[in-house]
């Protein structure tokens, strides 16, 4: 069975400076991996997903992450945060047929002023 | 744009009660997943369903039992509540399944059993 693993429970920032949100996954197989993220009282919402092709993937919000297969790592980034990024963010990868998705326990990203 | 609605938003159970959570998307989409979510540890499949009259179980479904009448809906019913059920529950579609495809998620509903 495929996992998540994200190294950070939480991520203190100060506005405008860069983040990355870390992110692991085990497969041997292709896979499909994605970026969700929960602002407060809300459903997630898809940031970014990687199929296939370039492993830069650019998503919403200014938010862009890197596939590397050889460390089995799709880590996010932003070079400069805003105060209205604060939220939790989860990694994900796509599990079997049912359309599943496997989450990691989330990071939340606070953003100070 | 309604999108998926889930009702209600927040409930307090007692021990033993019972209660169905509802789930409803309008995007015509045939899968449909429910999916805990406790503090620190991620969502969790409890159930899903690729069309209707078809649902299986996820990771997590001990307590929970589901029913998939209609394309549009798709309830969770808690039997015999525990504190162990305390949780965020999340309802989300997608169309086909097919790996890489987006899921859309509902608000929520935050249920506390005590």
């Amino acid at each position: 069975a495929q996992s998540v693993t994200q190294l950070d429970s939480q991520v203190p920032v100060f506005e405008e400076a860069p983040v990355e949100l870390r992110c692991n996954y085990s497969s041997s197989v292709s896979v499909y991996l994605f970026w969700y993220v929960q602002y407060p009282n809300q459903g997630l919402q898809l940031l970014l997903k990687y199929l296939s092709g370039s492993t830069l993937v650019k998503g919403i919000n200014g938010f862009e992450a890197e596939f590397n297969k050889s460390q089995t790592s799709f880590h996010l980034r932003k070079p400069s945060v805003h105060i209205s990024d604060t939220a939790e963010y989860f990694c994900a990868v796509h599990e079997g047929s049912q359309g599943n998705l496997i989450f990691g326990k989330g990071t939340k990203l606070s953003v100070k002023p | 744009n309604a999108g998926v609605t889930q009702t209600p938003k927040f409930r307090i159970l007692k021990i033993g009660q019972s209660m169905t959570l509802q789930c409803t998307q309008d995007m015509n989409h045939n899968y449909m997943y429910w999916y805990r979510q406790d503090p620190g540890m991620g969502l969790k499949l409890i159930y899903y369903s690729v069309g209707a009259g078809i649902t299986d179980k996820g990771e997590v479904p001990n307590g929970y039992n589901v029913s998939r009448s209609t394309t549009e809906d798709f309830p969770l019913r808690l039997e015999l509540a525990a504190p162990s059920q305390t949780s965020v529950y999340f309802c989300a579609s997608s169309y086909s399944g097919a790996g890489g495809e987006k899921l859309f998620f509902g608000s929520g509903t935050q249920l506390s059993v005590l």
